[in-house]
């Protein structure tokens, strides 16, 4: 099995871009796709980004995602930071025989 | 609009089973896979397991295999997660969540709000 490995926490002030990363143990990152979830307080986690990059119907532009298969990681980037988008933040993904979520990242827009 | 709704959870012994539900509206629920994902009190989320469409396809996370079993009813819109030889370790609330595209390389579109589960003596 593989693991998932994000920062505990960031910070940004609102307007910023911010980057978190999520680092796969072993095994391609480019070889299953990396979903991100934002996880409000109180809440259920929602979708931000699927297959790597993509965005789901009604998520803002604000949220893209990348891999780098040098650094076997991937990244949510958030630009024009909103207090709104203070949240823990998943990346998941998988292999032939087991689904791993990373540990998660709260981010502080301060 | 889609609804995810579990129930089931509840205060349980080391040892016992329970069973949890998920009831689901608001799309078709006989195309989509099914997964549970659980959340310990504090902590980050753990998958458990998923259910292709048709049931015919299960995988299980290493700690719950052998103990816990995904099942479906698409003729009444549920999915259940029975769960037997329960641990402490097992305590967490655990959501529902259809997965979009692919049951396995997709994505988990909506999470129910989840039942609360708490293994102790």
């Amino acid at each position: 099995n593989f693991m998932l490995t994000q920062p505990h926490s960031v910070s940004e002030s609102p307007g910023k871009t911010v980057t978190i990363s999520c680092t796969r143990s072993s095994g391609s990152i480019a070889s299953n796709y990396v979903q991100w979830y934002q996880q409000r307080p109180g809440s259920s986690p929602t979708a931000v980004i699927y297959e790597d990059n993509q965005r789901p119907s009604g998520v803002p532009d604000r949220f893209s995602g990348s891999i780098d298969s040098s650094s076997n990681s991937a990244s949510l980037t958030i630009s024009g930071l909103k207090t709104e988008d203070e949240a823990d933040y998943y990346c998941q993904s998988y292999d032939g025989s087991t689904q791993v979520f990373g540990g998660g990242t709260k981010l502080t827009v301060l | 609009q889609v609804q995810l709704v579990e129930y089931g959870g509840g205060v349980v012994q080391p040892g016992r089973s329970l069973r949890l539900s998920c009831a689901a509206s608001g799309f078709s629920f006989s195309d989509y896979g099914m997964h549970w994902v659980r959340q310990a009190p504090g902590k980050g989320l753990e998958w458990v397991a998923v259910i292709s469409s048709d049931g015919g396809n299960k995988h299980y996370a290493v700690s719950v295999k052998g103990r816990f079993t995904i099942s479906r009813d698409n003729s009444k819109n549920m999915l259940y997660l029975q769960m037997n030889s329960l641990r402490p370790e097992d305590t967490a609330v655990y959501h529902c969540a259809n997965v979009h595209n692919d049951f396995w390389s997709g994505y988990l579109g909506y999470w129910g709000q989840g039942t609360l589960v708490t293994v102790s003596s």
